[in-house]
């Protein structure tokens, strides 16, 4: 299994600036993922981030508003940058890691970010 | 394209009956779908998986594929059992795709 932390955990922020949010995993996997779970609605891929190489966004997300690192096999963030009040939501990191049985790659999934953007 | 289709939001049923979460899918190859779970304060946790036809906290579900769908049961339901369900679709890329999710409410 893979046990995932986020900071911070919430965070209220004014429009027009940026929050980084870290993801830490306590071990090693290539895949992780950024997720957006907004008020009432479900969870949205935003990217996936895997080590070594640029992140691969989803449609309607761009590297420029969202831009990721991936320094490393146990850590990424997630930057929100140039924030308005639809960007508020729960931001959620993701990893594939073995889970039950052992033999099956599980998605683990990070207790998230709340932001507000005022 | 892949979806996921929870057609319910709310689901509300007494302890003890049996509960029925509804899921349907759309994906043009083999998927591997998935239920998750959310409980009240806690983080997202994967709840069952169709390709190991197990049968969690007695939950189970069925991958209809002509029906195209995916619904998690339970013969009896209870009071902890109430959370936030999510079905969801993973296809040869990797990546999950959610539905919007099904509150479930069990009742005393």
């Amino acid at each position: 299994s893979a046990v995932i932390s986020q900071k911070p955990s919430r965070d209220i922020c004014q429009r027009g600036t940026s929050l980084t949010i870290q993801c830490q995993v306590d071990s090693q996997v290539t895949m992780m993922f950024w997720y957006r779970q907004q008020p009432g609605q479900s969870l949205t891929l935003i990217a996936t981030a895997n080590q070594g190489s640029e992140a691969t966004y989803e449609s309607g997300f761009v590297i420029d508003k969202f831009p990721i690192s991936r320094p490393n096999l146990t850590f990424s963030t997630l930057t929100v940058s140039n924030m308005s009040p639809e960007d508020s939501s729960i931001y959620l990191c993701s990893v594939r890691a073995s889970g039950r049985g052992g033999s099956y790659n599980e998605q683990f999934f990070g207790p998230g970010t709340r932001l507000t953007v005022l | 394209a892949q979806r996921v289709t929870q057609p319910e939001k709310l689901l509300s049923v007494f302890k003890g009956a049996p509960v029925e979460l509804k899921c349907n899918y759309s994906y043009s190859g083999s998927p591997e779908l998935f239920w998750y779970v959310q409980y009240s304060r806690q983080r997202l946790q994967l709840l069952l998986r169709h390709i190991s036809r197990e049968s969690i906290k007695g939950f189970t579900a069925d991958l209809n594929k002509g029906e195209t769908s995916f619904h998690l049961k339970k013969p009896f339901a209870q009071e902890e059992d109430s959370a936030m369900y999510y079905c969801a679709l993973r296809g040869s890329n990797y990546k999950l795709t959610f539905g919007k999710g099904t509150l479930l409410t069990v009742n005393p």
